[in-house]
Order: C-alpha cells, then structure tokens, then sequence
C-alpha cells in the first residue's frame, strides 16, 4: 500500500490529453514539492516534473505538473505512443516515517 | 554530463551478501545527497533512504534497517549499497538516484537486478 495514490492506469488515443491524479495528505503533498517521474518499460525512471510544475531540460512543454492542497496532477497533451509508460508522483513525507514516498504508478495505455 | 553507472546484475543464494554499486561523474560528488530505490518485480518504486555524501551518514527507511547497509568512496564518486542475509523478497532492481537541490531526483542509475534464488 503506497502513501501517494495514484490510479493504476489510464488511457487515451494518439493526440489526445490525459492526466494522471496523485493525493496524499498534509504530512507529504500538502507541505512539500511533488516530483514526476516517467519509466519507459524496461528502463531505470526519469525526472519529469519537480517542484509542482517546472520541467528539466530537454522535457517537452507536452507535460505539465500541478498542485492544489493534498494532490497533484500530471497532464500530458498530444499523446503519442512513446509516451507508453508508467508514471510515478513521489514527495517527501515529514511524519513518524519521515522520508522518501511514491505513488504506487500509473500505466500509460496510449490506444 | 552527470552520470550514474551501477554495477551488473547478480545471482546470490538466500542468506548470501551482495554489494551493489554505483559510481558517479559529471559532478562534484559531495555537493548531492544520493539515494537508493527498490523495485520489485512488477512493482513500485519503494525509497530505501539516503546517504548524506559530505558525512557519510546514512539514514534508513522502515523497513530497511538491519540488513541494509549505505557507504560511500569519495575518493571513487562511489556509493555503495549492501544487503546481508538475503531472502527470496529482497530480488528486485535497486537503483541509485540523486537528490537534486528541489529535493526530486534528478539523475538515476540504470539499476542493478538482484536475484536471491536456491
């Protein structure tokens, strides 16, 4: 059971947009940054978001990060079929069990 | 370019030890906290913690305290990542992943498969 909750799939056609939710609770999303991460199958997870909604480089403008409250979205537009994925939301938590967190992953169907 | 390069896989026997690790470049390799990763087969991603790389102190999630043990060569860029007396549940891929200053993590290695099987 992961502290973050995130459905475990989605999915949408070829150009279309689609948003992958992430909620936790005061102790993580709601007093820390959310990060994103995407993993490709068979590959190591990649930084996609961080601090709420800024994008490395080299990330295209196609994925965007948001945060209201205790949960977070990940939104991508234009879908295209390399975006076939898992996509992991992750904080911090500052509770008893203080630390590292992550959703438990959501599987990107691009139909 | 920052880069993290672990170790190949590995194959132990339950109540075996294993050592993974991880080599840094690109970088000064004290400037960022670096952290370990688990994920199971067909899993999440679990945090196992972190290991501060200007001290060397380590700091441990539940459930991985005991047989899991965080070190570091600085001489080496090198963080290292050992687990003792394993069992068939600790098979998984473990991935080093830096700790960027917006506390996400911004560069990961390309993880390490440990398999525990008789």
């Amino acid at each position: 059971q992961s502290v973050l909750t995130q459905p475990p799939s989605v999915s949408a056609a070829p150009g279309q947009k689609v948003t992958i939710s992430c909620s936790g609770s005061s102790s993580n999303i709601g007093n820390n940054y959310v990060s994103w991460y995407q993993q490709l199958p068979g590959t190591a997870p990649k930084l996609l978001i961080y601090e709420n909604n800024k994008r490395p480089s080299g990330i295209p403008d196609r994925f965007s990060g948001s945060k209201s409250g205790t949960s977070a979205t990940l939104g991508i537009t234009g879908l295209q079929t390399g975006d076939e994925a898992d996509y992991y939301c992750g904080t911090w938590d500052s509770s008893l069990s203080a630390g590292g967190v992550f959703g438990g992953g959501t599987k990107l169907t691009v139909l | 370019q920052v880069q993290l390069v672990q170790s190949g896989s590995e194959l132990k026997k339950p109540g075996a030890s294993v050592k993974v690790s991880c080599k840094a470049s690109g970088y000064t390799f004290t400037s960022y906290a670096m952290n370990w990763v688990r994920q199971a087969p067909g899993q999440g991603l679990e945090w196992m913690g972190w290991i501060n790389t200007n001290t060397g102190n380590p700091t441990y999630a539940q459930g991985f305290t005991g047989r899991f043990v965080f070190s570091l060569d600085t001489s080496v860029s090198t963080a290292y990542l050992q687990i003792s007396s394993l069992k068939a549940e600790d098979t998984a891929v473990y991935y080093c992943a830096r700790e960027s200053d917006s506390a996400s993590f911004d560069y990961w290695g390309q993880g390490t498969l440990v398999t525990v099987s008789s």
